[in-house]
């Protein structure tokens, strides 16, 4: 099992530029995570998934927006890039039985100029 | 709403033990985890507490006590590759990291 990856793993972005991070997992997990990372900082829920087709806001969404068509996917998509969303982003996955672990892919670093 | 306080840094020895408290304020949670990250790389779990009391994983122990919302882990016999950030979480609707602590294991 690859567990959760994430692409890309560093992009430069100009403000106003949209993108899309790429997660998946083939833990077969129903509970996906999107996070950001601030330097120094500890981990801010952006938006999480308890399965497909559903999909609701973390503590700091604006900005962002995710779907969720298959179990294995979770797309972070960012419409329009500002330099406060410069970040390091991480993708996260558990399953039903086991919410409380989370297992982590290994992080997007976004840099917005 | 929910949050969490740690020490920003703490600094032991090689072989020593080290406490990192974790205090929080919330209306309602499930337990208490604990992630550990090294410089560069994704965060890996710990230790969870559902209940109060300790929990015992290797050198790694993880304690809870709801009436005072207080939560500690304890690294023992340490190692340099124990130097990292150690994060708590609540686990309650979603989850609410805290601020991390910095660990310096030093020969």
């Amino acid at each position: 099992n690859a567990g959760v990856t994430q692409t890309p793993k560093f992009r430069i972005l100009k403000i106003g530029q949209s993108m899309t991070l790429q997660c998946t997992q083939d833990m077969n997990h129903n509970y996906m995570y999107w996070y950001r990372q601030d330097p120094g900082m500890g981990l801010k829920l952006i938006y999480y998934s308890v399965g497909a087709g559903i999909t609701d806001k973390g503590e700091v969404p604006n900005g962002y927006n995710v779907s969720r068509s298959t179990t294995e996917d979770f797309p972070l998509r960012l419409e329009l890039a500002a330099p406060s969303q410069t970040s390091v982003y991480f993708c996260a996955s558990s399953s039903v039985n086991g919410q409380e672990t989370q297992y982590f892919g290994p992080g997007t670093r976004l840099l917005v100029l | 709403g929910q949050s969490l306080e740690q020490p920003s840094e703490v600094t032991a020895v090689e072989g020593a033990i080290v406490q990192i408290n974790c205090t929080y304020q919330t209306s309602g949670f499930y337990g208490l985890s604990w992630y550990q990250q090294h410089d560069g790389g994704a965060p890996t779990f710990l230790s969870y507490n559902a209940l109060d009391g300790l929990e015992e994983t290797g050198r790694f122990s993880s304690f809870l006590s709801r009436s005072d919302s207080y939560g500690y882990l304890l690294l023992q016999e340490l190692q340099m590759k124990d130097s990292a950030s150690y994060f708590c979480a609540i686990y309650g609707q979603n989850f609410v990291f805290g601020p991390g602590t910095r660990l310096s294991v030093l020969p």
